[in-house]
């Protein structure tokens, strides 16, 4: 148990829907990660917060969304949903927002749009 | 733009055999630091090891070993006498220093099948 806990396990929805999927860190970690796992694209970062400040965005889509809040958990928010989204989203911590520290998954919020 | 290759799409081999993932990584960055992560078949993503870029020290742990190599770009692990728990995705994962705060480039896995 890496201490990270993501809901819902599962998701399933329909096209055109809007989802949350949320991320709570390990006790003490400031920053949050969200990642996408799919068999296309394999693992792709999304962005990073740390401390309730956004600081790191990747290949994340204009109809994906995140915060972070001052308790510091995360959310991802996904909108206008398409069968491609259809994902394993992980969200990792780490204790601060630098490179040398390493990232402790949760379990994963498995996302299929029908 | 930093990259992970890992050639081995899927290994299979015989309980107690040795085994050894590969692991090729592209950076311009001087300071970055090298990830392995294992993915077993229930999905969670379990961290296994954490390299600087200078600190070129091999580790070992256990049955695991890593051979880090900066002159072929090479970061590979190594499992002596598999075990069927071994079966799993096995990722390997990059980041930079600096401004890249932490955001993890991924190979695209290793899927390792160890039969009794």
């Amino acid at each position: 148990d890496s201490g990270v806990t993501q809901t819902p396990k599962h998701l399933i929805t329909a096209t055109g829907q809007r989802v949350t999927l949320r991320c709570s860190p390990r006790s003490g970690d400031l920053s949050v990660y969200w990642y996408q796992q799919s068999l296309d694209q394999g693992l792709q970062f999304l962005i990073q917060y740390y401390n309730g400040e956004e600081r790191a965005k990747g290949n994340i889509l204009e109809r994906f969304s995140a915060q972070q809040f001052p308790d510091l958990h995360s959310e991802l928010n996904l909108s206008s949903l398409e069968l491609g989204d259809s994902a394993l989203y992980f969200c990792a911590s780490s204790p601060f927002g630098e490179s040398s520290y390493e990232q402790y998954f949760g379990p994963g919020t498995r996302l299929t749009v029908t | 733009a930093q990259k992970v290759t890992q050639a081995q799409t899927e290994i299979s081999v015989v309980e107690k055999e040795d085994v050894t993932l590969d692991c090729v990584y592209e950076t311009r960055d001087t300071t970055y630091y090298l990830f392995w992560y294992k993915q077993p078949p229930s999905g969670e993503l379990v961290f296994l090891i954490r390299r600087n870029s200078f600190d070129e020290q091999n580790e070992i742990s256990g049955r695991y070993s890593w051979n880090f190599q900066k002159s072929t770009s090479s970061f590979n692990f190594t499992i002596t006498a598999s075990q069927v728990v071994d079966s799993a995705v096995y990722f390997c994962a990059l980041t930079a220093g600096g401004t890249s705060y932490g955001k993890l480039t991924f190979g695209q896995g290793t899927i390792l099948t160890v039969h009794p």
